[in-house]
């Protein structure tokens, strides 16, 4: 089956740079999640999207930015990187909040970003 | 607002024993749902078992079961006959509006 695609799987930039990471869901699925991981955290919500519209948001930096496109597509851009900002970067895809067992998300495999 | 406790940082056992993962929530939500996620060393989320908040039954796949008691707000996972491959980060998450919260998760080692 087809599982959530993310790009790029590694990522190293210096301070102050800006990175874009991509998030294509399952196939079918209308929401996209995007959750930040610390060395050692548990994941952190960042922001969502459903049909292409924020659908909630977390502890996002004002430096960050994201949006979903008309092919339910997914981009987190990153601007003034700072060192604190290395972590794994997962987006997640569902069906619409419809409860039960048919939302429940699906992660990709993750985009390990460094900030050197 | 939601939140997940695991109270176990980490968890040693033999291979082939059953093994209990600890959870305990807190929501104020009447419906809700609460997952599993598994993260090996190679750090990706795999999705274990989903347990809603009004099923009756307690939610089985496979190996993995979740032993939900409700009135405790506890879900807590257990894995039947441990493999080596078991051995990784469990979280335990609570689905809140629409995010997921997880909790500090708990580091599995099975030994052989």
């Amino acid at each position: 089956a087809a599982g959530v695609i993310q790009s790029p799987r590694h990522l190293i930039k210096e301070k102050r740079e800006t990175a874009t990471l991509k998030c294509y869901p399952i196939p079918r699925h209308d929401t996209v999640y995007w959750y930040q991981q610390g060395p050692g955290q548990d994941p952190q919500f960042l922001i969502s999207f459903y049909e292409k519209m924020q659908s909630d948001k977390g502890s996002i930096p004002d430096r960050f930015s994201a949006q979903q496109f008309s092919d339910y597509h997914s981009e987190l851009n990153m601007s003034s990187l700072e060192l604190g900002d290395s972590a794994l970067y997962f987006c997640a895809s569902s069906l619409r909040d419809v409860g039960g067992p048919e939302d429940t998300q699906y992660f990709g495999p993750g985009t390990r970003l460094t900030v050197l | 607002a939601q939140k997940i406790t695991q109270t176990q940082p980490g968890m040693f056992v033999q291979e082939k024993e059953a093994v209990t993962l600890d959870c305990t929530y807190d929501t104020s939500d009447p419906s809700y749902g609460l997952f599993w996620y598994k993260q090996p060393s190679s750090g990706e989320m795999i999705f274990l078992i989903y347990q809603g908040s009004y099923d009756q039954q307690n939610a089985t796949e496979g190996r993995y079961s979740l032993n939900f008691q409700k009135a405790r707000k506890s879900a807590n996972l257990v894995i039947s006959a441990s493999q080596l491959g078991d051995s990784a980060m469990y979280f335990c998450a609570i689905r809140g509006a629409q995010k997921l919260v997880f909790g500090q998760g708990t580091r599995l080692t099975i030994n052989p």
